[in-house]
């Protein structure tokens, strides 16, 4: 069983149109988070959800919403895509417990990635 | 949040060992240090944590001087497997991982 799985993997489309990218866990974590990697393998933090409350919101556009139906889904909607919006975004969750242990950086568990390209 | 530099790349042969350092000058006092692999078209995944002096699982190992400024990341006779982006982050908490660019590592035959 995958723990994190993200749908679509690979994603192409034009820009100005409106797509989602899913993502679901199986751990049992309470946290989930997306983060968007660029060409140049950097790997940013976009959101974060814990228990499904929005948690961590950096400096992403007004056209990308998080939506989190439960705690193990949480889903990434991009509206009038843009070319800049080409990267590999990832899925993640962790326990809970990183926030109260203090060890933010173990625990976290990684989806294999979505690339969307915007042509 | 603490700031990281790695070497970009490195290049080793099967069956040597790799050390990567990875520097982290001001690291604070309730810092982890972490290191992250990630293969090409997957996601990032956990090697190893440490806070201080040297931890080993049965991965690799990390080693830790007493001023925690550096820290360096040891894989034991590598194999071509092992050819991938090795992050280190350095994080004391509020769930987000700071990523820097990663070393490059390509282990040839």
């Amino acid at each position: 069983d995958t723990a994190v799985s993200q749908t679509p993997k690979y994603l192409v489309t034009q820009m100005g149109n409106d797509k989602s990218i899913k993502c679901e866990q199986n751990l049992g974590h309470d946290t989930m988070y997306w983060y968007k990697q660029d060409s140049k393998k950097f790997l940013k933090i976009m959101f974060s959800y814990n228990n499904k409350e929005l948690i961590i919101n950096e400096t992403v556009p007004n056209r990308f919403s998080p939506k989190s139906p439960d705690k193990a889904h949480l889903n990434l909607h991009i509206n009038s895509l843009e070319l800049g919006d080409s990267a590999v975004y990832f899925c993640a969750s962790s326990q809970d417990s990183v926030f109260r242990l203090n060890r933010a950086n173990y625990g976290y568990t990684f989806g294999s990635g979505t690339r969307l390209t915007v042509v | 949040l603490a700031k990281t530099t790695q070497p970009i790349s490195m290049d080793s042969y099967e069956g040597q060992e790799v050390n990567i350092t990875c520097s982290h000058n001001n690291i604070a006092t309730n810092d982890y240090i972490t290191w992250y692999q990630q293969f090409p078209s997957q996601g990032p995944r956990f090697i190893i944590q440490g806070y201080k002096t040297k931890v080993t699982n049965e991965v690799a190992s990390l080693f830790i001087p007493a001023d925690r400024k550096s820290s360096t990341l040891s894989l034991p006779r590598v194999s071509l497997s092992d050819t991938a982006v090795y992050y280190c982050l350095v994080s004391g908490g509020g769930g987000k991982l700071i990523f820097g660019q990663g070393t490059e590592l390509s282990v040839k035959p």
